[in-house]
């Protein structure tokens, strides 16, 4: 089992590129959701999917857009990349909203 | 606005002792609080999930307790093993976003 496949693993950007992070599962989990982790602050929501075609803002949005036009993949975008994204990105996936989640295994991204 | 804490956030125990963590919520109204393992540089494991009409969820040599009157959970772990090294994140599903601690570091020596 692929579980949740993210990609890629490692990524540096130069400040104002734009790039997207992949996510896709194979469990036919309706609820996928995008979080970061960072030093000292614990993981935080980003954006969030309760299916396809329907998405909506998490805890820290900013500069990142999502979309969902199929129930496997959940892609991503940074629109222009700043060092504050610094960060590692993990992408969840659960049949339900309240269901057991399951992580992929992060993307470290490096902004400079 | 829900926070999470988890103390301590590292721990240290020779192998075999049994240990717990612990992991308090400040607001009661969740759906669910479930316990992760983190490896370094790698993803999230899920560990065991515990739905709010629940008392506690046993997994092999893992107990995990919630106690939501008193906003608190315990993750025991039995006869701890060095592969038991990583660290432990306990989150609670509020509203649409699973709210996280800070993490315990566990080290378990041989």
């Amino acid at each position: 089992n692929a579980g949740v496949t993210q990609t890629p693993k490692f990524q540096v950007l130069k400040t104002g590129q734009s790039m997207t992070l992949q996510c896709a599962q194979d469990m036919n989990h309706e609820y996928m959701s995008w979080y970061r982790q960072d030093p000292g602050m614990g993981l935080r929501l980003i954006h969030y999917s309760v299916g396809a075609g329907i998405t909506d803002q998490g805890e820290v949005p900013n500069g990142y857009n999502v979309s969902r036009s199929t129930t496997e993949d959940f892609p991503l975008r940074l629109l222009s990349a700043a060092p504050s994204q610094t960060s590692v990105y993990f992408c969840a996936s659960s049949t339900t909203m309240n269901t057991e989640a399951f992580f992929g295994q992060g993307t470290r991204l490096t902004v400079v | 606005k829900q926070e999470v804490t988890q103390i301590p956030a590292a721990l240290s125990v020779p192998e075999g002792e049994n240990l717990v963590l612990n992991c308090s919520f400040t607001d009661s109204a969740i759906y669910n609080l479930q316990w992760f393992r983190q490896d370094p540089g790698k993803g999230l494991t899920s560990l065991l999930l515990i739905q709010s009409s629940q008392r506690e969820q046993t997994s092999g040599r893992l107990n995990a307790s919630l106690d939501k009157s008193s906003g608190r959970s315990t993750l025991y772990i039995a006869a701890s093993q060095p592969g038991d090294s990583a660290t432990y994140l306990c989150a609670v599903l509020a509203g649409t976003a699973l709210i996280f601690g800070k993490g315990t570091t566990l080290s378990v020596s041989s």
